[in-house]
């Protein structure tokens, strides 16, 4: 199956940071998730970015299929940004979201 | 977004018992839903998919009598949990996906299971 890794595996960062977190994937997709799960266990949509770039008030991501990776920046981190950041990608020719490990934020007051 | 809703949030149940998981699509038709499985600190583990009137495929390595799942409606699944055992407990999230949200997938709030 495909492969999706997830980089940093845990991010720390002081309120109003920025930062960067990395998504590569083994093969060729048509789907791609990004996920907030907060401390509820709640996973929150962020972006549905298969390819090209996509911003939502601090947050924005940028898909760059034919190179197999996405990146989602997150700017004047909150203390509210922290929890666990998913990327999920779906093969061509697949039926399911394949998650990475995931990466753990703490944002710091 | 497209809302996904669990119910109940939380269950404790003594070992041997049955456990049912409800979860529905607030404001679309689900045409296909997805049940995960969470450990703690842990990535989304598939368990099982279905479509709307059709039995549902299941991961390999998960019992399919012991997680039955039923997608009776375009609004409605439901996981059973049968004679349910400690190392059942777990983090249970569906998700869904329908005709109309591109191909988005949203999930629902999860249910946490702890079986005594």
């Amino acid at each position: 199956g495909i492969q999706v890794e997830q980089s940093p595996p845990d991010l720390i960062l002081q309120e109003g940071a920025n930062s960067t977190l990395r998504c590569n994937f083994s093969d060729s997709v048509n789907n791609l998730q990004w996920f907030h799960q907060n401390p509820w266990g709640q996973l929150i949509n962020l972006f549905y970015i298969p390819s090209g770039t996509k911003q939502n008030g601090r947050l924005s991501a940028t898909t760059v299929a034919t190179e197999r990776y996405s990146l989602l920046y997150i700017s004047s981190s909150q203390t509210t940004d922290s929890g666990v950041y998913f990327c999920a990608v779906r093969h061509e020719r697949d039926y399911k979201l394949s998650f990475g490990a995931g990466t753990t934020v703490t944002v710091r007051a | 977004g497209a809302v996904v809703s669990q119910h109940p949030s939380r269950v404790i149940c003594k070992s041997g018992t049955s456990v049912k998981i409800e979860c529905r699509s607030l404001d679309f038709q689900a045409t296909t839903m997805f049940w995960y499985r969470q450990f703690p600190k842990k990535s989304l583990m598939l368990m099982a998919t279905s479509n709307e009137g059709s039995k549902a495929t299941y991961e390999q390595g998960v019992e399919k009598d012991k997680f039955l799942i039923n997608h009776a409606s375009l609004t409605l699944s439901t996981l059973t949990v049968t004679s349910a055992h400690p190392e059942d407990s777990s983090f249970y999230i569906c998700s869904a996906r329908g005709l109309t949200l591109q191909d988005e997938q949203f999930f629902g709030p999860g249910t946490r299971l702890t079986v005594l």
